[in-house]
C-alpha cells in the first residue's frame, strides 16, 4: 500500500532563513512521482515542485529545491530565503501514475517570523 | 493557457438539501479530472476522478456522486445532504498521460446546517 508521511505539523522560520519541511513515502513501484503544493490561508493549492522516481538530479524551481533520497524514501521541501509571504500550510503528495491519482500528507503549516 | 473554474465559492446549505459543484477547464482537451474534500485543518482525500467523458471513477463509498456530461466539465452532486459532507471542496486537472502535476480551482467552501 502506498503511504506518504509529513511528520511536522507546524513549523517556524525566521524571515530570510531557510527551512526544511520533511516527507517519506512508501511503494513498491519503482516508477511514482512526487509533488509540493502550498495552500494559503485563502485554500487555494498552489503546485511548487515536482520530483519523478528517476530524474537523476534534484528538482529545483526558484527559491524551492526538493531534497531527494531515493534509498531513504524521503523527498523534503526546502524553501531557501524565506518570507513573510511564505507563511502557508505545505502538502506533499505523491502518485504512481494511473490516473495520475495523487495522495496527500497530512501538511505542514509553516509561520515565517520577522 | 490552461484555467479551472469552480463554483460556487462559498455555499450553505441545510441537512437533506441536494448538491450541485461544477468545474470547468479551459485551454486543453481530454484532461484528467479530479474531486478532492479537505476537512478542517486536515489533508486533502481523492473522490472521484475521471479519465474521459462519462468515465467516473470512486475512491471513497458516501453520498456524493460524480458526472462528466462533456470533456472539460466535471459535476459533484448530491440527492441529500449530510452533517458530514462540511468541507472544502476541489476540482483539478491534469493532462493525461504519464506523471504530471495537478492544477487547483479555487475551491468551494461547503457548510451543512
Amino acid at each position: 500500500a502506498q503511504k506518504i508521511t509529513q511528520t511536522q505539523p507546524g513549523m517556524f522560520v525566521q524571515e530570510k532563513e531557510a527551512v526544511t519541511l520533511d516527507c517519506t513515502y512508501d511503494t513498491s513501484d519503482p516508477s511514482y512521482g512526487l509533488f509540493w503544493y502550498k495552500q494559503p490561508s485563502s485554500g487555494e493549492m498552489i503546485f511548487l515542485i515536482y520530483q519523478g522516481s528517476y530524474d537523476q538530479q534534484n528538482a529545483t524551481e526558484g527559491r524551492y529545491s526538493l531534497n531527494f533520497q531515493k534509498a531513504r524514501k524521503s523527498a523534503n521541501l526546502v524553501i531557501s530565503a524565506s518570507q513573510l509571504g511564505d507563511s502557508a500550510m505545505y502538502f506533499c503528495a505523491f502518485t504512481t501514475g494511473g490516473g495520475n491519482k495523487l495522495t496527500f500528507g497530512t501538511g505542514t503549516q509553516l509561520k515565517v517570523e520577522l | 493557457s490552461q484555467t479551472i473554474h469552480q463554483w460556487p465559492a462559498t455555499l450553505v446549505q441545510p441537512v437533506g438539501s441536494p448538491l450541485s459543484l461544477e468545474c470547468t477547464v479551459e485551454g486543453t482537451s481530454n484532461p484528467n479530472l479530479y474531486w478532492y474534500r479537505q476537512a478542517a485543518g486536515r489533508g486533502l482525500q481523492l473522490l472521484f476522478y475521471s479519465v474521459g467523458i462519462g468515465q467516473i471513477s470512486s475512491e471513497v463509498p458516501q453520498n456524493l456522486s460524480a458526472s462528466r456530461p462533456q470533456d472539460r466539465q466535471f459535476i459533484l452532486s448530491s440527492k441529500k445532504l449530510l452533517l458530514s459532507d462540511s468541507g472544502f471542496y476541489l476540482c483539478a486537472w491534469t493532462r493525461s498521460g504519464g506523471v504530471r502535476p495537478q492544477h487547483f480551482g479555487d475551491g468551494t467552501r461547503l457548510s451543512i446546517l
